[in-house]
């Protein structure tokens, strides 16, 4: 399979834990993104890397996350603190130069 | 700022009828791309067009074809002979110059179900 893919696909976890998700973008592709879905909404971004540097984040993306890609391919997110808000599905995407942008899985994160 | 409008919010139809997705959208930009996905239950954006803005021709692709009118800003999806396999919500999304703001805005979505 060449397409992007994500760790754990679903993940239940309680209000205070911390979290990390993984993303392997497709191997040619230099940049990687991060957006979170809500039910019932699209997905809204939160952050993006090329190579290893992240040039952008969301307003969304408050002090408890944290997203890093440090050799340039695999990318992790990790959210400290879990709270019920949280609740929501990571998508990762990746594309080359900014052209299309592919899509994982996403993972689901439940917080009880 | 950009923006995305799906005024549907979900739509019904009968196996075989065809269908038409809306999608507005609005950018100060005069280069920007525009993007249909869908997403199936299982939850991955599934990618289907990408088209620019200096490219106003219609595309179709088997039983999908795309309606881009810089005029009206919008950039319609239709599928024609619709199978219950494209039951999904189907996401219009806009992005600008992604070497300026690579970004994309993702609109509501619109749910479409196909009845057997």
């Amino acid at each position: 399979d060449t397409g992007v893919s994500q760790d754990p696909r679903h993940k239940i976890t309680k209000r205070g834990q911390n979290v990390t998700f993984r993303c392997d973008p497709i191997s040619e592709h230099n940049r990687l993104y991060w957006y979170r879905q809500t039910l019932g909404q699209g997905p809204e971004f939160l952050t993006y890397f090329q190579n290893e540097a992240q040039l952008e984040k969301s307003r969304l993306l408050s002090d408890r996350f944290s997203a890093e890609r440090p050799k340039g391919s695999f990318s992790t997110l990790e959210i400290q603190r879990t709270e019920q808000g949280d609740s929501a599905m990571y998508l990762c995407a990746s594309s080359f130069d900014g052209n299309t942008i592919y899509f994982g899985e996403g993972s689901w994160l439940t917080v009880v | 700022a950009q923006k995305v409008t799906q005024a549907q919010t979900e739509i019904s139809v009968v196996e075989k009828e065809d269908v038409t997705l809306d999608c507005v959208y609005e950018t100060r930009d005069t280069t920007y791309y525009l993007f249909w996905y869908k997403q199936p239950p299982s939850g991955e954006l599934v990618f289907l067009i990408r088209r620019n803005s200096f490219d106003e021709q219609n595309e179709i692709s088997g039983r999908y074809s795309w309606n881009f009118q810089k005029s009206t800003s919008s950039f319609n999806f239709t599928i024609t002979a619709s199978q219950v396999v494209d039951s999904a919500v189907y996401f219009c999304a806009l992005s600008v110059d992604p070497n300026r703001d690579d970004k994309i805005i993702f609109g509501k979505g619109t749910r479409l179900h196909i009845l057997p």
